[in-house]
């Protein structure tokens, strides 16, 4: 257990849904991440929040929407989706400040999209 | 080139072996080393995190960092069946909170 939680474990949408995932971080964490890791793939990066303000926006499209709320939750809004997006989508958190780097990991929400 | 670069393996080692992941990287501004766990399905999960040059050692795992060759390793000592993974290695990205990762080495620990 990280102190990293991540809602749901699994989902199941079609392409014309709307869904969102949550994470939310139980260590006082400033800094959040949202990745996305396909099969047999390296982890990509999708955004990264500090402070509750978006510092990394790597190329997403816009049918994937970040929420950012406070410092203890982060939200991934999903509306469109195609196949290819099927993948492990997982939350990250760190200090956010320098030499506190060290992110830990959700368990990840697992993604099927028909 | 990429920024992390790991050998992708499959890796495999006896039971009881020692099992030497490697990692290469980049960006000289890098300061900070992760290595990291994932088991097939699952989350990565934090091993060793190395900031100095030498060896750092946490019960089986020791890892190694040598920031003039850009590269950092780790050691697993008396290999069990249950280290068999894949094993991430991340850098950090100088003047930011992101890291750099690598593709992963999958590792099988042969009973």
């Amino acid at each position: 257990e990280t102190g990293v939680t991540q809602t749901p474990r699994h989902l199941v949408m079609g392409m014309t849904n709307k869904k969102s995932l949550k994470c939310e971080q139980h260590l006082g964490h400033n800094a959040m991440y949202w990745y996305k890791q396909s099969a047999k793939k390296p982890l990509e990066l999708m955004f990264v929040y500090n402070f509750k303000e978006q510092t990394e926006n790597n190329s997403v499209p816009s049918r994937f929407s970040p929420e950012c709320p406070n410092s203890s939750h982060l939200f991934l809004h999903l509306h469109t989706l195609q196949p290819e997006d099927s993948a492990l989508y997982l939350c990250a958190s760190s200090q956010g400040t320098e030499g506190e780097e060290t992110q830990y990991f959700g368990p990840g929400t697992r993604l099927l999209v028909l | 080139q990429k920024e992390v670069e790991q050998n992708s393996g499959p890796l495999s080692v006896p039971e009881g072996a020692i099992a030497s992941l490697n990692c290469t990287y980049s960006d000289r501004g890098s300061q900070s080393f992760f290595w990291y766990r994932q088991y097939s399905g699952k989350s990565p999960e934090l091993i060793m995190s190395i900031y100095s040059n030498g060896d750092k050692e946490d019960g089986r795992f020791t890892a190694q960092l040598n920031k003039a060759s850009q590269y950092v390793s780790l050691l697993i000592r008396d290999s069990q069946p249950s280290d068999s993974a894949t094993y991430l290695c991340a850098a950090d990205v100088p003047m930011g909170n992101q890291f750099y990762f690598g593709t992963g080495t999958s590792l099988t620990v042969i009973p």
